[in-house]
């Protein structure tokens, strides 16, 4: 089963301006977390956020959670053409140790 | 400090085969997971691994697939008797602790086309 789900499935933008993902999941969560792929390759973690956080940030990303909507929302600053890439959310079930995925979004950032 | 490495990255077998796909964990990680991948498509859990045992394989079909992470050496992802509905990106990843408490580190994937 699907933990988390990424809208939209594809986006795009042009250089500089802001990225914004959004990913809502099923049931009560330790942390959620989002990663990145480029093609071909395997993903690469970006941020992890613990149910008790609401806002996150690392560089030029910004990440929220909301438990109550059982949402969290990505938002990547001043895009370059190197942001292209697809991002997942994921997250484990409250006690669980798996991690499961969604389906992504695919970022297209224009030069 | 070496990532996680799998091979081979592409491994091409005829139906019938068998598919044996390696995954050398992150140094010191003692957790392994395995996921599948289509075209366009997320990551799809397979099976979670600690040393000598398997902790959750509720996502390996019961049939032609097998994991082993032994004491010593890569962890193994086993498909016996392949068909064409087996090719897939394969990866694998890592972690100090289990996933709902720490990122996974990935391999860059074993790309498998059954011909």
């Amino acid at each position: 089963s699907q933990q988390g789900e990424e809208d939209p499935q594809a986006l795009s933008i042009q250089e500089g301006e802001n990225a914004t993902m959004n990913c809502s999941y099923k049931t009560s969560i330790n942390n959620l977390q989002w990663y990145r792929q480029n093609s071909g390759r395997g993903l690469v973690h970006l941020i992890l956020i613990r149910s008790n956080e609401r806002e996150k940030h690392s560089g030029r990303l910004r990440v929220t959670l909301d438990t109550s909507k059982k949402s969290s929302s990505l938002l990547i600053t001043a895009s370059r053409a190197a942001d292209t890439a697809s991002y997942f959310c994921a997250a484990a079930q409250g006690g669980s140790e798996k991690l499961v995925f969604g389906k992504g979004t695919k970022l297209t950032v224009n030069p | 400090n070496a990532g996680v490495m799998q091979n081979p990255r592409h491994l091409v077998r005829r139906r019938g085969q068998e598919a044996r796909l390696r995954c050398s964990p992150m140094k010191g990680h003692s957790h392994v997971y395995w996921y599948r991948q289509l075209p366009e498509e997320g990551l799809k859990f397979m099976v979670y691994l600690q040393k000598e045992n398997i902790i959750d394989e509720s996502g390996m079909p019961k049939e032609r697939f097998s994991a082993e992470f032994p004491k010593e050496g890569p962890s193994i992802l086993r498909i016996q008797q392949v068909v064409r509905g087996d090719s897939a990106a394969y990866f694998c990843a890592s972690s100090p602790r289990d996933a709902g408490n720490s990122p996974l580190h990935f391999g860059n994937g074993t790309r498998l086309t059954v011909t």
